[in-house]
C-alpha cells in the first residue's frame, strides 16, 4: 500500500510555481521521498529524490520538512507540458527488494 | 528517451492466448521492474529481477510469468489471457542503490 497522501488533483497557471504537497508521516528514517510523473498514458518519468535535505535539480525542487513527514514539489515556471499525474513515493532506495509503489498521485492541470 | 526499449508497442489478442512482452534496460542496468496499469487499478507493480534472478514480487498473477535473460533483457508471459488483462504494460531498469529507475513507453495490450 502507499505510504502517502496528495491532493487528488490542482490547477496551476503557464509561468507561476506549481506547489505539489505530500504527507508521509510513517516514513522511517532510511526511506527515500521519491517525485515520478506521468504524463498521458506514457511511462513515468523520474523527476527528484531526496532523503532529508532540500534538493534541486534541472527539473523541479524538493523541500522536505525537518520532521521529514511532508515534502513538496516545485516546479518553478510551469508550462503546459508540465500537465501530468505526479506521485509521490516513499521507499527505500531503488534496487533493493523494494521497488516502487504507485499511489494515485495528484493530476496537475497547467492552464494557460 | 528513456533508453528502456519495450516491444511490442500494440498488442491485440484474443481471449485465451499467450503473449510475450520483452524489455531492454538501459545500458548498464542490472534491475528490471514491470507493472501493469489498467484503469481501474493504477501502476501495480508485478516483479522484479536482478542481474537475472528473481528480487521482488509483487500482485502477480499465476497466469503471468517473467525471466531476465543473461544479457539483462527480460519478457514478461501472460498466459491464458483473459478480458481483464487488457492494460498498460511498463517496464523500468535501474543501475544500483541510491538510484532512479527509469521507465519504458509501454506496450499497449488489448484483449478481446
Amino acid at each position: 500500500d502507499a505510504k502517502t497522501t496528495q491532493p487528488t488533483s490542482m490547477d496551476c497557471a503557464e509561468g507561476r510555481a506549481a506547489n505539489l504537497p505530500c504527507n508521509h508521516s510513517t516514513i522511517s528514517g532510511n526511506e527515500y521521498v521519491y517525485w515520478y510523473r506521468q504524463i498521458h498514458s506514457q511511462g513515468p518519468q523520474y523527476i527528484i529524490h531526496g532523503l532529508k535535505n532540500n534538493e534541486t535539480n534541472e527539473m523541479a525542487s524538493l523541500i522536505i520538512t525537518e520532521d521529514r513527514k511532508s515534502s513538496t514539489l516545485i516546479l518553478p515556471h510551469a508550462t503546459l507540458r508540465d500537465t501530468a499525474v505526479y506521485y509521490c513515493i516513499v521507499s527505500f532506495p531503488v534496487s533493493g527488494n523494494t521497488p516502487l509503489v504507485f499511489g494515485k498521485g495528484t493530476r496537475l492541470s497547467v492552464i494557460a | 528517451d528513456s533508453g528502456v526499449t519495450q516491444t511490442p508497442k500494440h498488442l491485440i489478442t484474443a481471449t485465451g492466448q499467450r503473449v510475450t512482452l520483452r524489455c531492454s534496460p538501459r545500458s548498464g542496468d542490472l534491475s528490471v521492474y514491470w507493472y501493469q496499469q489498467s484503469l481501474d487499478q493504477g501502476l501495480q507493480f508485478l516483479i522484479q529481477y536482478y542481474n537475472g534472478e528473481e528480487r521482488a514480487k509483487g500482485n502477480i498473477l499465476e497466469r503471468f510469468s517473467a525471466q531476465q535473460f543473461p544479457d539483462l533483457h527480460s519478457e514478461l508471459n501472460l498466459s491464458s489471457l483473459e478480458l481483464g488483462d487488457s492494460a498498460l504494460y511498463f517496464c523500468a531498469s535501474s543501475r544500483g542503490r541510491i538510484t532512479e529507475a527509469f521507465f519504458g513507453q509501454g506496450t499497449r495490450l488489448t484483449v478481446v
